[in-house]
């Protein structure tokens, strides 16, 4: 099973250039989720959605987009990179909102310079 | 609103030891509470959960009982191996909120 998929799993960026993180989970999942993870800062959200076509704005919202493309989908944009947006990106679904627990992908490490 | 405090790391033990990670939380409800294990370079498992009182949630050798009184969850462990180094959050769901709130993380480092 492979669960949730993050591509890619590296990727330096220079500031202004645009990018998309795809998240993809092949569990049936209704509900997936976007975090950033940086050191000392533990996990934030920085949108979610708990259902297809829906979505919502996390902890930190400001400077990225996401697009939720179907069920299985979730992508996030970063449409002018900032170096203050290097970090792990984390994608997740559940198939309760969070009732349930979570399943991750295995992350993406983006640099911006 | 809600929200997940444990204890700060780093945590440095010996193998065999016993292992206890703090782990508080404030939450209107009745959350449902979780341990999850990041080992270097992955992304998080779940490693345990609790979804009411006094319930012991249970994997690996590692224990959590959910505490209503006390409003924890600590995490603990017999007897540690190197294998268990990692960094390990405590979260919860439910009450006022629907999506999972993690705690910090604390990093747990087993030297052989």
């Amino acid at each position: 099973n492979a669960g949730v998929t993050q591509t890619p799993k590296f990727q330096v960026l220079k500031t202004g250039q645009s990018m998309t993180l795809q998240c993809a989970q092949d569990m049936n999942h209704n509900s997936m989720y976007w975090y950033r993870q940086d050191p000392g800062m533990g996990l934030r959200l920085i949108y979610y959605s708990a259902s297809e076509g829906t979505t919502d704005k996390g902890e930190v919202p400001n400077g990225y987009n996401v697009s939720r493309l179907n069920k299985r989908e979730f992508s996030l944009r970063l449409e002018s990179a900032a170096p203050s947006q290097t970090s792990v990106y984390f994608c997740a679904s559940s198939g309760l909102t969070g009732g349930g627990g979570y399943t991750f992908g295995s992350g993406t490490r983006l640099t911006v310079v | 609103g809600d929200s997940v405090t444990q204890m700060e790391g780093p945590v440095t033990l010996s193998e065999e030891a016993f292992l206890t990670i703090n782990c508080t939380y404030t939450a209107t409800g009745y959350p449902s509470l979780f341990w999850y294990v990041q080992y270097p370079g992955e992304g998080l498992q779940l490693l345990l959960k609790a979804t009411k009182a006094d319930d012991k949630g249970s994997n690996k050798g590692f224990e959590a009982t959910y505490r209503k009184e006390t409003t924890s969850f600590h995490l603990e462990k017999g007897s540690v191996q190197v294998s268990d180094s990692a960094v390990y959050f405590c979260a919860l769901s439910g009450g006022s909120a629907s999506k999972i709130i993690f705690g910090s993380g604390t990093r747990l480092s087993i030297r052989p």
